[in-house]
């Protein structure tokens, strides 16, 4: 079964640019969806299908997959986006097929 | 606005079983799946399985099979999540979460705002 492995933490300056990568034996051909957790509050989808936006997600968010690696960016860093990030991809192949990442700390300096 | 409504905190003593319960609205029910998933203390998530209004069809992560039975009252617009025989490690926050699509799982675009299930003697 597949395992997403994220850093566990990111720290970034205000303005500058976030990449949290998830990786995983040919995720690149599946699709991963990312979301955003504030504590104690329930997740929130920022991006779906790789590189697509929900409605009302900033622009600065973006995504990318390929090969082994997905990857979530996030330009112009505000304070708010001081989060939890989890990756999660399907996979109908695998015994466990719904699999999300370990989860990376983005801390904002 | 679509809204997920879920039941409240309970407490349970090992081998007892407990049934979440998670209100829909500003939506058609029947137009999406719902997902269940649980987060650990300190954890990352874990996928329990998925339901749909639309015809009542289920699948479930293997490893909680066994325990798990996932339910919908369409009247209602309610889904339910039933976990039995607890141990103390099914201590988590449970979340529903809607799913995209109807007919099969897609991506979990809203969720509720978790219920946290405590296991201890």
């Amino acid at each position: 079964s597949h395992v997403l492995t994220q850093p566990l933490s990111v720290s970034v300056a205000p303005g500058k640019t976030a990449r949290i990568t998830c990786g995983g034996k040919d995720v690149g051909s599946k699709s991963v969806h990312w979301y955003q957790q504030k504590p104690g509050q329930a997740p929130v989808l920022v991006i779906y299908y790789d590189d697509d936006r929900p409605s009302g997600i900033p622009d600065r968010f973006s995504g990318s997959n390929s090969g082994d690696t997905a990857t979530l960016t996030i330009r112009r860093v505000e304070a708010g986006d001081e989060a939890d990030y989890y990756c999660q991809m399907w996979d109908d192949n695998s015994d466990h097929p719904y699999v999300f990442g370990t989860g990376t700390k983005v801390t904002v300096l | 606005q679509v809204q997920l409504v879920q039941s409240g905190a309970e407490v349970k003593k090992p081998g007892a079983s407990v049934k979440v319960s998670c209100k829909a609205s500003g939506y058609t029910f029947s137009s999406n799946g719902i997902s269940w998933v649980r987060q650990a203390p300190g954890q990352t998530f874990e996928w329990m399985g998925w339901i749909t209004p639309y015809s009542g069809d289920t699948k479930y992560e293997l490893n909680l099979q066994d325990r798990v039975t996932l339910t919908t009252d369409t009247s209602t617009s309610t889904a339910y999540m039933e976990l039995r025989s607890l141990r103390p490690d099914d201590t988590a926050v449970y979340y529903c979460a809607r799913d995209a699509s109807a007919y099969d799982i897609s991506v979990a675009d809203y969720w509720g705002q978790g219920t946290l299930v405590t296991v201890s003697s």
